[in-house]
């Protein structure tokens, strides 16, 4: 099945610092990817829409200039989290449709746990 | 995408049937219910999903009612690997780039 993998899975880093996390798709190839970000004992938010060779679309109150997204190939979209606080610190999730299945779904990356100290 | 509603938590002993309803009231005639769980600290992992006609795989069985505004995902042997929060969602299955929209999901807890 289609396998999209997201690295790091921890990261902690100390406040005002940038953090990039890059989720790729690795059997399938994905215009389009998405960005979640998950608090404690909530649901995932979607952040934004990724979308190959051009900008993304971010959802309203997410901010496009902390949240920088990158979507360069066909398998490969990154987030850099910049000048990160403290409040930034979530659990991060991106996912990807295999396009060569349009009824199967989405497959969702393992998540990145990142913690701004 | 129409909107879900689904009970908070539940719970279910092991090896029994585990039955999560999920209403969707102002579903479209074009819009899919799809199933997602997140074990803790995972991503979402894909169960199934259906127009009309129930469905059944080798995680999971999904009825749909007949007139398609609820339906009920059956785990038929839970076991304790299973606890977790489900999440049902509506969508056009067709839509390339349609976004997935996550509401607050069912915890589910496997008791032994």
């Amino acid at each position: 099945g289609a396998v999209v993998s997201q690295h790091p899975s921890r990261v902690i880093c100390k406040s005002g610092t940038s953090v990039k996390i890059e989720c790729r798709s690795l059997d399938f190839q994905a215009t389009t990817m998405f960005w979640y970000r998950q608090f404690p004992k909530q649901s995932l938010m979607l952040m934004a829409t990724s979308n190959e060779g051009s900008k993304a679309t971010y959802e309203q109150g997410v901010e496009k200039d902390k949240f920088l997204i990158n979507h360069a190939s066909l398998t490969l979209s990154t987030l850099t989290v910049t000048s990160a606080h403290p409040e930034d610190s979530s659990f991060y999730i991106c996912s990807a449709r295999d396009q060569g299945s349009l009824n199967y779904g989405y497959t969702f990356g393992s998540g990145t746990r990142l913690t701004v100290v | 995408d129409a909107k879900t509603t689904q009970p908070p938590s539940m719970d279910c002993a092991e090896g029994r049937a585990a039955n999560l309803p999920c209403n969707h009231s102002t579903i479209s005639g074009n819009e899919y219910v799809y199933w997602y769980r997140q074990i803790h600290s995972q991503g979402p992992q894909y169960i199934i999903h259906g127009l009309k006609n129930n469905e059944t795989n080798e995680m999971a069985s999904l009825i749909i009612t007949e007139d398609r505004k609820s339906s009920t995902l059956i785990l038929p042997h839970a076991t304790l690997r299973d606890t977790a929060v489900y999440y049902c969602i509506v969508r056009v299955a067709s839509s390339n780039t349609g976004k997935l929209i996550f509401g607050q999901g069912t915890t589910l807890q496997v008791k032994p």
